[in-house]
């Protein structure tokens, strides 16, 4: 039982525009939130985090949005780079080391 | 700086062989996992180590086996492959649990 959910398989935008990944959980006792990016035939790398006490967190042009009651978070990048052309994985844990990751959405950014 | 280094990075099996992946990190973490990324499934947590000496099942953990060598080591065995173990397996280091995971390059498994 896949506990985080990421329901779009791929995402297309155009270079400059906004992108907007989205993932939804539905253990409501994860309380720390995490995106990362993974490029072929490499390992996963982090971008950034949310802890369950915030809403938001920023960091350039990246920015997390948490919405707790609803069970849902997104991931906002803005303005979209073709570097940024990746799978992109949200993942979620209690307050222990169960980590447990969505099935990833393919971000393609066009010039 | 290597990070977490896996090896070996390709490797072929045949059904009912044994092997083990071997994992290792010079950041100094606690915390270490491996995790096997398959189609549509995402990356699913096999087993994990919150510090040396602890081992913890997670998600996936039936057909594997553990060992935490030391700080640095963390191997993941397969005694009997089977070809649903087919899959590209990532291990990671974080500081503690409530640190970024930092993974590996992964290593391609498939058991014919």
């Amino acid at each position: 039982d896949q506990q985080v959910k990421q329901n779009s398989p791929s995402l297309s935008v155009q270079e400059g525009r906004i992108s907007i990944l989205n993932c939804d959980y539905t253990n409501s006792m994860f309380d720390y939130f995490l995106w990362y990016k993974k490029y072929p035939a490499e390992g996963p790398t982090f971008l950034i985090s949310i802890s369950s006490i915030k809403d938001k967190n920023e960091d350039g042009r990246f920015t997390v949005f948490l919405n707790k009651s609803a069970k849902h978070l997104s991931l906002h990048i803005v303005p979209s780079q073709p570097g940024d052309s990746a799978v992109y994985f949200c993942a979620a844990s209690e307050n222990n080391n169960d980590m447990r990751f969505g099935a990833g959405t393919r971000l393609t950014v066009k010039p | 700086n290597a990070g977490v280094t896996q090896t070996p990075k390709f490797q072929v099996l045949k059904t009912g062989q044994s092997m083990t992946l071997q994992c290792a990190q010079d950041m100094n973490h606690n915390s270490m996992y491996w995790y096997r990324q398959d189609p549509g499934m995402g990356l699913r947590l096999i087993y994990y180590s919150a510090s040396e000496g602890t081992t913890d099942k997670g998600e996936v953990p039936n057909g594997y086996n553990v060992s935490r060598l030391n700080k640095r080591e963390f191997s993941l065995r397969l005694e009997s492959a089977a070809p649903s173990q087919t899959s590209v397996y990532f291990c990671a280091s974080s500081a503690d649990w409530r640190s970024p995971l930092h993974f590996g390059n992964g290593t391609r498994l498939t058991v014919t």
